[in-house]
C-alpha cells in the first residue's frame, strides 16, 4: 500500500523559497502511469493544485503559480520536491502531496504539513 | 478556467439524507470525484468516476452526475459523516485538475 509523507521546514521568511519533499513509501515511484502532486490549503479554505510531476520529469503547473514553482522527482530516492520561490503571507497553508493519475483522482495523500510564512 | 460551485453548507438531521451538489458548465461530460475531509485529516476519496465508491466506502455514499451539476447523497447520516466535501473535475482545457469550494456537512 503505498503511503506519502511530506518534510520540510514549517516557517519560512517573506521573499524566501519554500522547499518540501514527499517520500513515497510501499511501491515505486517510477511505477504505473500515475504523476505525483502537490495541493495545498490554506487554513478554513479549499483545495489548491500547484501542480504534477512525472516520473520522467515532465511537470505541469497551476498557471496562477506556474512562474514561481518547481516541481522535481529523484526517482533513486523515491522522492519528489516542491520549490516555492518569493513567498508571501499568502502562502500560508496546509500542503499536502498526492498521488494521481491523469483525467482522474488523488489516492493516497500524504497526511499534510503546514507551512508559515512569516518574519 | 473551468469553475465547480459548491454550496458553502448543508445541514442535516441524524438518520436522514444530504445532498451536496457541484455545478459547472456541461460537468455531465466530465467525470467526477467526491472527497471528504474531516477536520486536520488529509482528504479521502469517496467517489469516483461520477457513481463508483472506493473499498471501505459506505454503501451509504453515492453520486450522480447529469447537465450542469453532479450531486453526492449521503444516506442515512451518522454523526461520523461531519466533514467538508470536495468535488473534483479535470479541466481538459488548460490539462489540469480542478476542485470546488468545499462543502461543510453539518449533522444536527
Amino acid at each position: 500500500q503505498v503511503q506519502l509523507q511530506e518534510s520540510g521546514p514549517g516557517l519560512v521568511k517573506p521573499s524566501q523559497t519554500l522547499s518540501l519533499t514527499c517520500t513515497v513509501s510501499g511501491g515505486s515511484i517510477s511505477s504505473g502511469s500515475y504523476y505525483w502532486s502537490w495541493i495545498r490549503q490554506p487554513a478554513g479554505k479549499g483545495l489548491e493544485w500547484i501542480g504534477r510531476v512525472y516520473s520522467s520529469g515532465d511537470t505541469n503547473y497551476n498557471p496562477s503559480l506556474k512562474s514561481r514553482v518547481t516541481i522535481s522527482v529523484d526517482t533513486s530516492k523515491n522522492q519528489f520536491s516542491l520549490r516555492m520561490s518569493s513567498v508571501t503571507a499568502a502562502d500560508t497553508a496546509v500542503y499536502y502531496c498526492a498521488r494521481g493519475r491523469f483525467l482522474e483522482w488523488f489516492d493516497p495523500w500524504g497526511q499534510g504539513t503546514l507551512v508559515s510564512v512569516s518574519s | 478556467s473551468y469553475v465547480l460551485t459548491q454550496p458553502p453548507s448543508v445541514s442535516v438531521a441524524p438518520g436522514k439524507t444530504a445532498w451536496i451538489t457541484c455545478g459547472g458548465n456541461n460537468i455531465g461530460s466530465k467525470n467526477v470525484y467526491w472527497y471528504q475531509q474531516k477536520p486536520g485529516q488529509a482528504p479521502v476519496l469517496v467517489i469516483y468516476y461520477d457513481t463508483d465508491r472506493p473499498s471501505g466506502i459506505p454503501e451509504r455514499f453515492s453520486g450522480s452526475n447529469s447537465g450542469n451539476a453532479a450531486t453526492l447523497t449521503i444516506s442515512r447520516v451518522e454523526d461520523g459523516d461531519e466533514a467538508d466535501y470536495y468535488c473534483q473535475v479535470w479541466d481538459t482545457s488548460s490539462d489540469h485538475p480542478v476542485f470546488g469550494g468545499g462543502t461543510q456537512l453539518t449533522v444536527l
